[in-house]
């Protein structure tokens, strides 16, 4: 298995500033997603973070809002940028290498005020 | 469209007693399946995952079935505890499309004494 660390657990942010979450694992792996889960709502993936080059983003998500860096096997961030009210949501980061299952950080919960 | 459906959307159950979700696939071509369990707060955490060639595994009191040829999984939940109170999500997961997830919307499990 694989240990995630997600930070931070949650914030409070203003509306039109930025909130860079991140994510460490314990262990090097393949790929590296993010999601985000909206109140009531089941996980719905941002994008692929792709080691050392641009991240792969799902229909409705652009890198000028959700930038996404993958520096190595074992981190990532995303940027949760020029927020509004709507972006309140938990996100999370998930790892899955070839052999092995999704697992899942304990979640990044952001309100925007 | 790949696509994953579950019901009951909520359940409410009585302590000690059993529970079986349901969880209905169309995603082509099929890898795996898998049924998480969600505390509120919390990121997915892993209980079963099957490829087509399973049609039954437990973990514990969770016992997951599928039948790849109907397209269908459940989740059966033996003697329910208070720590079940969870949702429950059913994913699956096509190699050919870069091992994305679908996520089914969860079933929403209250446990009461």
């Amino acid at each position: 298995s694989a240990v995630i660390s997600q930070k931070p657990s949650r914030d409070i942010c203003q509306r039109g500033t930025s909130l860079t979450i991140q994510c460490q694992v314990d262990s090097q792996v393949t790929m590296m997603f993010w999601y985000r889960q909206q109140p009531g709502q089941s996980l719905t993936l941002i994008a692929t973070a792709n080691q050392g080059s641009e991240a792969t983003y799902e229909s409705g998500f652009v890198i000028d809002k959700f930038p996404i860096s993958r520096p190595n096997l074992t981190f990532s961030t995303l940027t949760v940028s020029n927020m509004s009210p709507e972006d309140s949501s938990i996100y999370l980061c998930s790892v899955e290498s070839w052999s092995t299952e999704a697992f899942f950080g304990q979640g990044t919960r952001l309100t925007v005020v | 469209k790949n696509q994953v459906e579950q019901s009951p959307q909520s359940l409410i159950i009585l302590e000690g007693k059993n529970c079986t979700l349901q969880c209905n696939y169309t995603v082509s071509p099929f890898s795996n399946l898998r049924w998480y369990k969600q505390d509120t707060g919390r990121g997915p955490v892993s209980l079963t995952i099957m490829t087509f060639s399973e049609n039954t595994k437990s973990n514990g009191r969770y016992t997951a079935t599928l039948d790849a040829d109907t397209k269908q999984s459940s989740l059966h939940i033996t003697a329910s505890q208070l720590s079940d109170s969870a949702s429950y999500i059913c994913v699956v997961s096509a190699w050919a499309a870069g091992n994305k997830l679908t996520f089914g919307g969860g079933t929403r499990v209250l446990v009461k004494p």
